[in-house]
C-alpha cells in the first residue's frame, strides 16, 4: 500500500511566521504535489516536483516555496504566513507519466490556521 | 487547457436511494485518464477508479458504477443503495496529454446520505 504522511494534522501559526509543512511517501514515486483545498474552490495545485531538486509552479505558487532534497520528502514553505493562507493543505505522490497512469495518492492533509 | 466540471455542489439523499454524481470534462488531447476520488470527513482523498480514454467500457464495483461516454465528454458515478458511510466529498479529475503527470480536479460534490 502506498503511504503518504504529513507532519501535522492541525497547525496554528501567527502572521509573519515561517511555516514548514512536511510530506513523506514510501513508494519511491518520482512525482510529488502540494495542493490547497478551500470550500467551493476544489483542489488547487501550488507546486509540483517531478524529481529530486526539480520543481514546477502550479496554479497558485505566490507566497509559497518548496524543497525536494530527497526523493521521498517534499516540503512546502510559507516564508511569512498570512491569514489568507489559512487552509487545508494536501500532499500527493504518483509515478511519472511514462511509467504510471497519473493516479495520485494523498496524505491525510494539514489544516493550517494563521492567526 | 483541460477542465473538469462537477455541476452538483451538494447532494442529499436518504439511505438506500440511488445517486448519480455528474462529471463533464474538456480536453483537446486524444489520450487522457479520468479519475474519481473520495474524500471522507477524515480528510484523506482516496482513489476510487481510473479510466483511460480508449476504454469506454462501463465498470461496476459492488454498489459503485461508472459510466464513461466520450460522445458527451462525461464520466458519471452512480452509487446504488446509498449508505451513511458514502457521505463524503467526491472529486472527478482528468490528466494526460499536454497535462501529463498532473491532474485537473473538479470542484467536488458533497454527498450527504441521511439515515
Amino acid at each position: 500500500d502506498v503511504k503518504v504522511t504529513q507532519s501535522s494534522r492541525y497547525l496554528v501559526k501567527r502572521t509573519g511566521e515561517k511555516v514548514f509543512l512536511e510530506c513523506v511517501q514510501d513508494m519511491d514515486h518520482e512525482n510529488m504535489f502540494w495542493y490547497r483545498q478551500d470550500p467551493g474552490l476544489g483542489l488547487r495545485l501550488i507546486y509540483f516536483s517531478y524529481d529530486v531538486k526539480m520543481k514546477e509552479k502550479g496554479d497558485i505558487p505566490e507566497g509559497y516555496s518548496v524543497s525536494r532534497e530527497k526523493k521521498e520528502r517534499f516540503s512546502l514553505i510559507l516564508e511569512s504566513a498570512s491569514t489568507n493562507q489559512t487552509s487545508m493543505y494536501l500532499c500527493a505522490s504518483s509515478l511519472p507519466s511514462g511509467r504510471g497512469t497519473d493516479t495520485q495518492y494523498f496524505g491525510p492533509g494539514t489544516r493550517l490556521t494563521v492567526l | 487547457a483541460q477542465k473538469v466540471t462537477q455541476a452538483q455542489t451538494e447532494i442529499s439523499v436518504v439511505e438506500k436511494e440511488d445517486v448519480t454524481l455528474d462529471c463533464v470534462y474538456e480536453t483537446r488531447d486524444t489520450t487522457y485518464y479520468l479519475f474519481w476520488y473520495k474524500q471522507p470527513p477524515s480528510g484523506e482523498l482516496v482513489f476510487l477508479i481510473r479510466r483511460n480514454s480508449f476504454d469506454e467500457q462501463n465498470e461496476i464495483s459492488g454498489r459503485y458504477s461508472w459510466n464513461f461516454q466520450k460522445s458527451t465528454s462525461s464520466f458519471n458515478f452512480t452509487i446504488t443503495a446509498s449508505q451513511v458511510v458514502d457521505s463524503a466529498v467526491y472529486f472527478c479529475a482528468l490528466s494526460g496529454g499536454t497535462n501529463a503527470g498532473k491532474s485537473t480536479f473538479g470542484d467536488g460534490t458533497t454527498l450527504t446520505v441521511k439515515p
